[in-house]
């Protein structure tokens, strides 16, 4: 089975401007969990979807913003992006009480 | 915020040696996963081990876990170069339905 991929890997934008990535879970996973990992703060948890549903939610502003399809594709968009926005956003697909990440997308904010 | 706090948050050691992290939680779990990550990328699952469990082991790597301290440790015995990565625990205290939350994770550093 092919793990979960990410799109794109790399990406740098400037403040202001807006930014959706991609991730496509391992097939058969209905869930999909989007972290943002910071050398200051850590892995913190940005959303879960599930079957199309937002079913957890972490405490990030409503800049940021996701959703899912039925193919279970997720795409997670941020508006008006900040210099504190740089990270790796990382997606992962669950099955049972395993998640299984992504490579991640590194997001440099200039 | 952070559920679980690993400890050391650097840990350097010669190849061959054992390698033992720590993790500590707040709340009360259902299960703790600790995961591999490697240079920036994604994070591996290394071990899960639930709530009514103390030890748990996987190849080379074992884990404990006491619910009354709320801490967990893993233990990677004859480490390898290639065991140089960020070691992070995760709590789900739900088994599925709420997110994992991780903690900051320790930098090992395994010297040849």
């Amino acid at each position: 089975k092919a793990g979960v991929t990410q799109t794109p890997r790399y990406l740098i934008k400037t403040r202001g401007q807006q930014v959706t990535l991609s991730c496509s879970p391992i097939s058969g996973h209905r869930s999909v969990s989007w972290y943002q990992q910071t050398p200051g703060q850590g892995l913190q948890f940005l959303f879960e979807y599930f079957s199309e549903t937002q079913r957890n939610k972490g405490n990030f502003p409503g800049r940021f913003s996701g959703r899912q399809f039925s193919n279970s594709r997720s795409e997670m968009n941020v508006s008006t992006l900040e210099l504190g926005d740089s990270a790796l956003y990382l997606c992962a697909s669950r099955f049972e009480e395993e998640q299984f990440f992504g490579p991640g997308t590194r997001l440099t904010v200039l | 915020s952070q559920q679980g706090e690993e400890d050391p948050q650097a840990l350097s050691i010669q190849e061959g040696e054992n390698a033992t992290m720590n993790c500590s939680y707040k709340t009360s779990i259902n299960n703790l996963q600790w995961y591999r990550q490697n240079s920036g990328r994604g994070l591996v699952h290394l071990i899960l081990i639930r709530s009514n469990e103390r030890e748990k082991h996987s190849g080379r790597l074992r884990v404990t876990l006491d619910t009354s301290k709320k801490s967990s440790s893993l233990l990677i015995t004859a480490s390898r170069a290639a065991d140089t990565a960020s070691y992070f625990c995760a709590t789900d205290a739900t088994s599925g339905n709420t997110p994992l939350v991780f903690g900051k994770g320790t930098r090992l550093s395994v010297i040849a």
